[in-house]
Order: C-alpha cells, then structure tokens, then sequence
C-alpha cells in the first residue's frame, strides 16, 4: 500500500524562486495536513483540507498557499521562497478529523533548502 | 492556548533499563497521540489516548494518560537498542479546530 505520498523528496530553492510540493493519499481520507518540522520545535500546522475543494489555515499559513482539487490530492506552494522556509514538510491525511481512532499517516517528507 | 511541554528533551539510557517520558499540555484536552521518528524518517502512530486512565501497552511500551492532571506518559521497559528514535506527543484541544498540537519530542539514545 502506497499511503502517502510526497513529491519531491528533497529540493533546493534560490531565494525568491517559487515550487509546488505535491501529496498524494490512497486511503480515501477526507482529511489532509501540512506540516513543517524544525530542529526542536515539533510539527507545526501549515495549511489542512476537511475535503475536497476546502482549505483552512494552521499554526503557521503565511508564505505558503494550497490547493485541493481532488481528494486524494493536496498541493502545498511556496509562491517566493525565503530561507526562514527551510524546512523538512510532511504531508498527513486521517479519516475524518485527528480525533477518536482516527490518528494521522504521514508521508516521508520533503527537505527543503533555501539559499 | 495550548502547549505541550515533553521532559526530558533527550535521554541517553543503557538496555536493560526503565524509563519514562512526560507529556504536559496546558488546557483541557480528551485526545492525546503518541507518535515515534526514526532519523530522517517518516512519523509513526504508536498510541491513541481518547479518555482519562487510558493505558495502551505495546512491546516494551506503555502510554498513559490523566486528563484531570493533563500529563501523559511513555514508559519503556526493560529498553533494547530498536526502540532508539524521537517520540511525540500530539494534542488536540477543544477548540483547537482540528489541529494537533505537538511537543518538540524526546529524542532517545539507547545503548548496548
């Protein structure tokens, strides 16, 4: 089972240049996150979708914008990259929301460097 | 808001021992989540605590929660070099819109 799945694994930017990150469940959940992860601060919550065609902001939305067309589909865009946006980004879906059972998979990751 | 606070932040144990991790959050939650990385790695869901006295056992691990206390715990028992990684603790509050809330993790060093 394939899960989630994130494209690309690793990607350097230039500062100012923009890139789509794209993540992709077979689960057929409703629910998708983005996150970022930084040296000892957790996950923080960038962008989430309850649904197909819906989007909310998280902790962190600023710099960064999504889209949900299908789905099974949640593209994360940085529209002019910033080196305080080097990162590594997971991608989570869970059926319904991050409540009784229903825990978050996670994709593998994208590392993200911004020169 | 809600925060969570884990202790200790790193932890370098010998097998053989027990020890334990401590999540902290700061308002009233009934869902907590446990979460393991290896290094470089993806998240892996180890334990769902949905009410007050929930005990989930697993191998070598053990979680817990007290709502009134708002604490959960990650016991290892009798700890092997396998279960080296970075563990999470993962919140949802009421109102928190469907966010989790996440601890900055424990990253622990077992060695032979």
């Amino acid at each position: 089972n394939a899960g989630v799945t994130q494209t690309p694994k690793f990607r350097v930017l230039k500062t100012g240049q923009s890139m789509t990150l794209l993540c992709a469940q077979d689960m057929n959940h409703e629910y998708m996150y983005w996150y970022r992860q930084d040296p000892g601060m957790g996950l923080r919550l960038i962008h989430y979708s309850v649904g197909e065609g819906t989007t909310a902001k998280g902790e962190v939305p600023d710099g960064y914008n999504v889209s949900r067309l299908k789905k099974q589909n949640f593209l994360l865009g940085l529209e002019s990259a910033a080196p305080s946006q080097t990162s590594v980004y997971f991608c989570a879906s869970s059926y319904q929301r991050q409540q009784m059972n229903t825990e978050a998979f996670f994709g593998q990751g994208t590392r993200l460097t911004v020169v | 808001e809600l925060k969570v606070e884990q202790n200790p932040l790193f932890l370098s144990m010998q097998e053989g021992k027990n020890y334990t991790i401590y999540c902290n959050y700061s308002t009233t939650s009934d869902r907590l989540y446990w979460y393991r990385q290896d290094p470089g790695k993806s998240l892996e869901s180890l334990f769902v605590l949905l009410s007050n006295g929930a005990v989930k056992q697993e191998g070598r691990l053990m979680a817990s929660l007290d709502t009134k206390a708002r604490l959960s715990t990650l016991h290892i028992t009798a700890a092997v070099h396998d279960l080296s990684a970075t563990y999470f603790c993962a919140v949802v509050g009421p109102d928190s819109n469907y966010q989790l809330i996440w601890g900055a993790g424990t990253k622990l060093i077992i060695k032979p």
